[in-house]
């Protein structure tokens, strides 16, 4: 089936750093969202890309969808305490008509040290 | 922004005790509502999806009459866990997601259910 590979799988940085993380898979996705879980909580959307090379921003965050749609990046900058958590990519499936299902990386968990 | 409310947050209860969660949309119509489970330090696992006024779609593997899934209003959906056992310990979220074409909308996550089987 479908799968999505998300790397770096944990990261642990100084604060203020720049952070980037990725996810790619064999398939063509037509959706790509990001989302940040904290613990014990659900995942809260950060960034959705719904076009092919689109380069979207959020504050600090900058994500953007592969030229290829089989990939998608997520970089934070000046990184801070609160930037703390598991983030997850999600790719919406083709084909899933109305549905919307989507696919999960396995996160990357970033730690920030003050 | 789009607000899911999931309840309860945590439930605690004896082995064969049927579970009920509810998770509900308090400011769009979610046409199309999603449960997942989550294992400690692991992705999301997509259980089911489900419909307003239609039966869940359920992922491989997921047994349909364990976890039985109602969407009888665009704002509600519950997931019931039926005879629960250890075993089905877990985090389990919801999402939702507005009408859309194609179903171009995000899902939006409820805050979760944390559920301990005695």
């Amino acid at each position: 089936g479908q799968q999505l590979n998300q790397s770096p799988q944990s990261m642990f940085i100084q604060e203020g750093e720049d952070v980037s993380m990725n996810c790619t898979s064999s398939s063509i996705f037509n959706t790509w969202l990001w989302y940040k879980q904290d613990p014990g909580e659900g995942p809260v959307l950060l960034i959705a890309l719904y076009k092919a090379g689109e380069l979207t921003s959020n504050g600090r965050l900058t994500a953007q969808f592969g030229i290829t749609r089989k990939d998608s990046f997520l970089n934070i900058s000046a990184s801070i305490p609160s930037d703390v958590g598991i983030y997850f990519c999600a790719g919406r499936v083709i084909g899933s008509s109305n549905t919307g299902k989507l696919i999960f990386g396995q996160g990357t968990t970033l730690q920030v040290k003050p | 922004g789009a607000v899911v409310s999931q309840h309860p947050s945590r439930v605690i209860c004896k082995s064969g005790t049927s579970v009920k969660i509810e998770c509900r949309s308090l400011d769009f119509q979610a046409t199309t509502m999603f449960w997942y489970r989550q294992f400690p330090k692991k992705s999301l696992m997509l259980m089911a999806t489900s419909n307003e006024g239609s039966k869940a779609t359920y992922e491989q593997g997921v047994e349909k009459d364990k976890f039985l899934i109602n969407h009888a209003s665009l704002t509600l959906s519950t997931l019931t866990v039926t005879s629960a056992h250890p075993e089905d310990s877990s985090f389990y979220i919801c999402s939702a997601r507005g009408g859309g074409p194609g179903g171009s909308q995000p899902q939006h996550f409820g805050d979760g259910t944390r559920l301990s089987i005695l």
